[in-house]
């Protein structure tokens, strides 16, 4: 089975700050991993994914993730905030097959102070 | 990618009626997927639905509760039946065409009173 952990379900971080949230997997067969992002009253927009190519991907908005296999994780970062970048953000696993939906994690609610 | 949308966007339902979610795809794709989203939660699956078969229901999901309609690659429906209050929830649509990422319509939001 597979499953994903995003740590902290609140990061709060100031306009023009490192974004970084956490999302570690399990997996018993080589993942493909994505990042997801809800605004307010909208359904799910696509960030990022890796699907075993490059390790380090980059997404959409300034956002990039980097899988470590050693640490089973796929942290989302931005070098620097904007108030347009609070929502809420969801990781995903799903395996290589393609034939599996995907898994996600509890969230974690991004906030931008000015 | 694909572009989706849903209807209604929005219902306020009595208890022990039913809502019918339609699902549109504006291409055709080969699975499409339910989710469920409490409020202030992560995103549960109901149900896979693919066209030709019966929907594969998640545990916790029956289809008496949740019936799926997939009659073609590009429209799905989803019944929430005998609604309670602990149904309000959103309602999401999704597609894959087996490049495993999937895309998302805009959502149901039901309230249930």
């Amino acid at each position: 089975a597979q499953s994903v952990t995003q740590l902290g379900s609140h990061v709060s971080v100031s306009e023009g700050a490192l974004v970084l949230l956490r999302c570690n997997y399990s997996s018993s067969v080589p993942p493909y991993l994505f990042w997801y992002v809800q605004y307010p009253n909208q359904g799910l927009q696509l960030l990022l994914k890796y699907t075993s190519a490059a390790t380090l991907v980059k997404g959409i908005n300034g956002f990039e993730a980097e899988f470590k296999k050693s640490e089973t994780s796929f942290h989302l970062t931005k070098p620097s905030a904007h108030m347009s970048d609070a929502a809420e953000y969801f990781c995903a696993v799903s395996d290589a097959s393609g034939n599996t939906p995907l898994v996600f994690g509890k969230g974690t609610r991004l906030s931008v102070i000015a | 990618s694909a572009v989706i949308s849903q209807k209604p966007s929005r219902d306020i339902c009595q208890r022990g009626t039913s809502l019918t979610i339609q699902c549109q795809v504006d291409s055709q794709v080969t699975m499409m997927f339910w989710y469920r989203q409490q409020p202030g939660q992560s995103l549960t699956l109901i149900a896979t639905a693919n066209q030709g078969s019966e929907a594969t229901y998640e545990s916790g999901f029956v289809i008496d509760k949740f019936p799926i309609s997939r009659p073609n690659l590009t429209f799905s429906t989803l019944t929430v039946s005998n609604m309670s209050p602990e149904d309000s929830s959103i309602y999401l649509c999704s597609v894959s065409n087996k490049g495993y990422e999937q895309y998302f319509g805009p959502g149901t939001r039901l309230t249930v009173t």
